[in-house]
């Protein structure tokens, strides 16, 4: 079993709607990464959390300590959005070596 | 400026010649990783340097060599490629190796070895 688990795997919306993406861990963490990778390839981090709630325009991040669990929403959804969204974590007391997800692509359609 | 910057962006290779990727940062990172990226798998880590003149090993090290030039440069060598190395390829840095310090993505190179 991944250390990492993501759900799901794909997800097709329509422009508008409310999408959440789901991140599963199983190990002690210090700081979980959504991490956010265009079709062009490059990623770019959208945010790192160790407790509670984050809040970007449209995108939120929270995150369970205690269920091991975390979740990236987005709100009033746009083709824009459309992108692989990346969960990693890094373990508690580890160096900065992030335990990543596979992944969710998104697809938001006009 | 320009974060982190990584070339070549595309490269194809025969079974058992070597290359060489380079990696450099313009934010007086100390931190910095080369992830390999496959379909259907996360990004894996292969070497990673804490700081300037160290180097360690992550999850797949086999069948490659980094060199970390000076505090900005970090380049991945690839002695004798293999079909198995088909991937891409991501530089990465962070001011430090905790917590608080999030990454900082190059935008790739793909690499093909037939």
């Amino acid at each position: 079993k991944n250390e990492v688990e993501q759900s799901p795997q794909n997800l097709t919306a329509q422009e508008g709607e409310f999408i959440t993406i789901n991140c599963s861990y199983s190990v002690g963490i210090s700081a979980l990464h959504w991490l956010q990778q265009h079709p062009g390839g490059g990623i770019v981090s959208l945010f790192m959390l160790s407790s509670g709630k984050k809040k970007h325009g449209r995108l939120i991040a929270t995150i369970n300590i205690q269920e091991k669990h975390s979740s990236l929403h987005i709100t009033a959804s746009h083709p824009r959005d459309s992108a692989v969204y990346i969960c990693a974590v890094r373990r508690s007391g580890g160096y900065n070596k992030l335990i990543f997800g596979a992944g969710t692509r998104l697809a938001v359609h006009p | 400026n320009a974060g982190v910057t990584q070339t070549p962006k595309f490269q194809v290779l025969k079974t058992g010649q070597s290359m060489t990727l380079q990696c450099a940062q313009d934010m007086n990172h100390n931190s910095m990783y080369w992830y390999r990226q496959d379909p259907g798998m996360g990004l894996r880590l292969i070497y990673y340097s804490a700081s300037e003149g160290t180097t360690d090993k992550g999850e797949v090290p086999n069948g490659y060599n980094v060199s970390r030039l000076n505090k900005r440069e970090f380049s991945l060598r690839l002695e004798s490629a293999a079909p198995s190395q088909t991937s891409v390829y991501f530089c990465a840095s962070s001011e430090s190796g905790t917590a608080n310090s999030p990454l900082h993505f190059g935008n790739g190179t793909r690499l093909t070895v037939t």
